[in-house]
């Protein structure tokens, strides 16, 4: 089966701890996304890459870091400077070339204390 | 900064009516837009896109584009409990970037 995977589905860290959030295709798509939503709120666009080892910062990059050294995986790193971590992370993908139709993951859930 | 507005609802219908969701942007380039559906604790899930103006139906869903208006709608016929949900709409812009508004809730009644 096509899809998007993301792990863990939640996951528990103490503050001042880093984290690194996966996240894996196999839809040969070209764009990885990941966005950030806070309860009642829309997603915000952490960072984005259009192809392999390429990304650029979304509108809320700070405290967060990312590496697409392969096609399918591009994991998201929350480092302990990010000042509120605890969220629901989504990543995405889209197919790139002109189609710009957006498949989310099933998202993992932060929760620092 | 670019924006993509939506009610928050919650937004009732009964049962077998209508649903419309209603959606402003403020960026005219804007290229495409995309409605979503989340269920509680669960992910968006594409349900319609649209990329010219006008109507574009897809079962018992049909989105509405005006690009004059900066304006997209999401219908929902003979809605269902099922389709109970938050509704996100979105907005494409260049270099591959999207803006999410904050979602419409629908409650459906039976």
């Amino acid at each position: 089966d096509g899809g998007i995977t993301q792990s863990p589905k939640y996951l528990f860290r103490k503050e001042g701890q880093n984290v690194t959030l996966s996240c894996e295709q196999n839809l040969n798509h070209d764009a990885m996304y990941w966005y950030r939503q806070d309860p009642g709120q829309g997603l915000r666009l952490i960072y984005y890459s259009q192809i392999v080892n390429d990304f650029q910062k979304g509108d809320i990059a700070e405290g967060y870091s990312v590496s697409r050294e392969k096609k399918e995986s591009f994991p998201l790193t929350v480092t302990s400077a990010q000042k509120n971590p605890t969220a629901f992370y989504l990543c995405a993908s889209t197919p790139g070339q002109g189609y710009y139709e957006q498949y989310f993951g099933p998202g993992t859930r932060l929760t620092v204390t | 900064q670019k924006e993509v507005e939506q009610n928050s609802g919650p937004l009732s219908v009964p049962e077998g009516a209508i649903a419309s969701l209603n959606c402003t942007y403020s960026d005219r380039g804007s290229q495409s837009f995309f409605w979503y559906r989340q269920y509680s604790g669960k992910s968006p899930e594409l349900i319609m896109f649209i990329y010219s103006n006008g109507d574009k139906e897809d079962g018992r869903f049909t989105a509405q584009l005006n690009k004059a208006s900066q304006y997209v709608s999401l219908l929902i016929r003979d809605s269902q409990p099922s389709d109970s949900a938050t509704y996100l709409c979105a907005a494409h812009y260049n270099f591959n970037k999207f803006y999410f508004g904050s979602g419409t809730k629908l409650n459906v009644k039976p």
